[in-house]
């Protein structure tokens, strides 16, 4: 238990659906990201969010959209999702963003199929 | 992922030593991480060191670090089943962790 939760574990989407995966943090950190995971490749980083400003966004398509309402809470929008979005959708959080206290601790992850 | 580089796969005999090996490219890294993930799960943070130390022990883990051929390396003593997963390295440089593509390692009895 990482104090990271992540919320479903598991979501079956069609291409026109829409669903939002939800990431929390009982940590009492600042700084929240959101990562792909696809088989065969590395981690990409996919959103940063410091003190509930975003921070990092790197070219991700439209539609996945983040929220993040308060320093807690972490949201990813899903909308007109491709096959290839399948994936592990990892949320993470560290106590700041870009020093020496950046350590990220993960939650389990949504994994993520789109027919 | 370009920036971190690990062998694919380690297979391991029960109770031996794993050593998983990485060399990453940003000399700026305060720090460098080994993350575990089992299957199904997200990652779980092992341990991490910071640049200015050369070795870290944790239990059985033990964190080499040699900053002047940006080399890490993971040593695991008395490998058991449970070890069996994949394993990232994982340096932060420029605002960012930066992750290998993983380590999977296959403990056999």
């Amino acid at each position: 238990e990482t104090g990271v939760t992540q919320t479903p574990r598991h979501l079956v989407m069609g291409m026109t659906n829409k669903k939002s995966l939800k990431c929390e943090q009982h940590l009492g950190h600042n700084a929240m990201y959101w990562y792909k995971q696809s088989a065969k490749k590395p981690l990409e980083l996919m959103f940063v969010y410091s003190l509930e400003e975003r921070v990092e966004n790197n070219s991700v398509p439209s539609r996945f959209s983040p929220e993040c309402p308060n320093s807690s809470h972490l949201f990813l929008h899903l909308h007109t999702l491709q096959p290839e979005d399948s994936a592990l959708y990892l949320c993470a959080s560290s106590q700041d963003w870009g020093g020496a206290t950046d350590t990220q601790y993960f939650g389990p992850g949504t994994r993520l199929t789109v027919l | 992922g370009e920036d971190v580089e690990q062998s694919l796969f380690l297979s391991v005999r029960e109770g031996d030593s794993s050593v998983i090996n990485c060399t990453y490219t940003d000399s700026s890294s305060t720090y460098l991480y080994w993350y575990k993930q089992e299957p199904g799960a997200g990652l779980q943070l092992l341990t991490y060191i910071f640049s200015n130390m050369d070795m870290k022990q944790d239990q059985r883990l033990t964190v080499l670090l040699n900053k002047k051929d940006k080399h890490l390396s993971l040593r695991i003593a008395d490998t058991q089943t449970g070890d069996s997963a994949i394993y990232f390295c994982a340096e932060n440089g420029d605002y960012k962790l930066s992750f290998g593509a993983g380590t999977t390692v296959t403990v056999r009895a």
